[in-house]
């Protein structure tokens, strides 16, 4: 079953814009990951966001978390043509459980 | 330092065939996972290594098996295909359980 679940399932702007992506979540989390996946390749983290943290910046990246409304999003600020790629959240849960990933959301980058 | 390097990159079946995916991680990654992505269904577990000489059932472990050989080494085996088994698997390593983790590039997987 899927605990993250991301919102939009695609995403479309122009090169310069900013792209926000949301995730939300049903249960009790211990941190909250993003990964990028370019066309046929493999995933790669981002960015990784503990339960006790609101907010994390890696260089144009920004990700917040609220735990109360159980959500997160990620923003990449003045996108490139090279960020057009799927982003995928993954939850950690509390106790020896392995991440739990939404089914992404695919972004396009016009130039 | 290859990281996760996973073998085949692609491969086709015949219904009822066997294989065995391999994987193996330069990081010194306590912990090993197989994933299957397809579309619109984003990543499902198949099986996952905590640690050596442990594994677990993940979220579709049906039809698969695999064996920890050793803190390097994680293969998913097929013992016989079924064209459902289609899809893309992914090998990932991190050091914890709920930790990062880094993926190999994917095996392509058709079944006929």
């Amino acid at each position: 079953s899927q605990q993250g679940e991301e919102d939009p399932q695609a995403l479309s702007i122009q090169e310069g814009e900013n792209a926000t992506m949301n995730c939300s979540y049903k249960t009790s989390i211990n941190n909250l990951q993003w990964y990028r996946q370019n066309s046929g390749r493999g995933l790669v983290h981002l960015i990784l966001i503990r339960s006790n943290e609101r907010e994390k910046h890696s260089g144009r990246l920004r990700v917040t978390l609220d735990t109360s409304k159980k959500s997160s999003s990620l923003l990449i600020t003045a996108s490139r043509a090279a960020d057009t790629a799927s982003y995928f959240c993954a939850t950690g849960l509390s106790g020896n459980t392995p991440l739990v990933f939404g089914k992404g959301t695919r972004l396009s980058v016009i130039a | 330092n290859a990281g996760v390097t996973q073998t085949p990159k692609f491969q086709v079946l015949k219904t009822g065939q066997s294989m065995t995916l391999q994987c193996a991680q330069d990081m010194n990654h306590n912990s090993m996972y197989w994933y299957r992505q397809d579309p619109g269904m984003g990543l499902r577990l198949i099986y996952y290594s905590a640690s050596e000489g442990t594994t677990d059932k993940g979220e579709v472990p049906n039809g698969y098996n695999v064996s920890r050989l050793n803190k390097r080494e994680f293969s998913l085996r097929l013992e016989s295909a079924a064209p459902s088994q289609t899809s893309v698997y992914f090998c990932a390593g991190g050091q914890g359980v709920t930790g990062e983790l880094f993926f190999g590039e994917g095996s392509r997987l058709t079944v006929l």
